[in-house]
């Protein structure tokens, strides 16, 4: 079975601050894939990032950066100098094999509610 | 140009009545997802078709019922609506086939659903 966990339910930061969002997951396949998408207050999920279980590289997108440590089965998402655009639920999720069937199922954390207070 | 549209956006109804919300993709993809999105924003995947085939069908009522009568369509009609059915439902698709997990999902813009 496969399961995220986004322990941080809210989180509030004043705008440039820094913010680290976490994700933890477990899976007993070899092969996966994480994502983060971000859900802003007008409801769409728009999709941030994805990372391979082979590929432990850090990744930075302009004020966007993820950490994918295998050791401990984290996939954390920071943004650097906040901004209000930011305020959002973020979502990190994986993708693992579904029973063999051939397809692969997008397992959701419970998503964290960042609000970028100006 | 839209990716992945879904109709209607929002839909207010009784308790007991059926409705539909249809999902399309112009993106060429093989794969389409529902998904429920509950009060507390927990997303939850519900169903899996895989060209034409269901691939993925969670521990759904049987009310719930998916069509898909073309790889670019995937409908959720819903019979004798709950008050508990209340929720964003989320379409979406991958271009995934067998053997290529990592394909991301891209969502439409979800349907509010109202059951009173």
């Amino acid at each position: 079975a496969q399961k995220v966990t986004q322990a941080q339910t809210e989180i509030s930061v004043v705008e440039k601050e820094d913010v680290t969002l976490d994700c933890v997951y477990e899976t007993r396949d070899t092969t996966y894939y994480l994502f983060w998408y971000k859900q802003p207050p007008s409801g769409e999920l728009v999709f941030l990032i994805r990372r391979n279980s082979f590929d432990e590289q850090n990744e930075i997108s302009g004020r966007y950066s993820w950490n994918f440590q295998k050791s401990t089965s984290s996939f954390n998402f920071t943004i650097t100098a906040s901004q209000v655009v930011d305020s959002a639920v973020y979502f990190c999720a994986l993708s693992a094999a579904y029973s063999g069937a051939g397809s692969y199922q997008l397992t959701f954390g419970k998503g964290t509610k960042l609000s970028v207070i100006p | 140009d839209t990716a992945v549209s879904q109709t209607p956006k929002y839909l207010v109804t009784q308790m007991g009545n059926d409705k539909s919300i249809k999902c399309e993709q112009n993106l060429g993809h093989d794969t389409m997802y529902w998904y429920k999105q509950d009060s507390k924003k927990f997303l939850k995947i519900m169903f899996s078709y895989n060209n034409k085939e269901l691939i993925i069908n969670e521990t759904v009522p049987n009310r719930f019922s998916p069509k898909s009568p073309d790889k670019a369509h995937l409908n959720l009609h819903i019979n004798s609506l709950e008050l508990g059915d209340s929720a964003v439902y989320f379409c979406a698709s991958s271009p995934l086939s067998r053997g290529m997990a990592y394909n991301e999902q891209f969502f439409g813009p979800g349907t509010r659903l109202t059951v009173l």
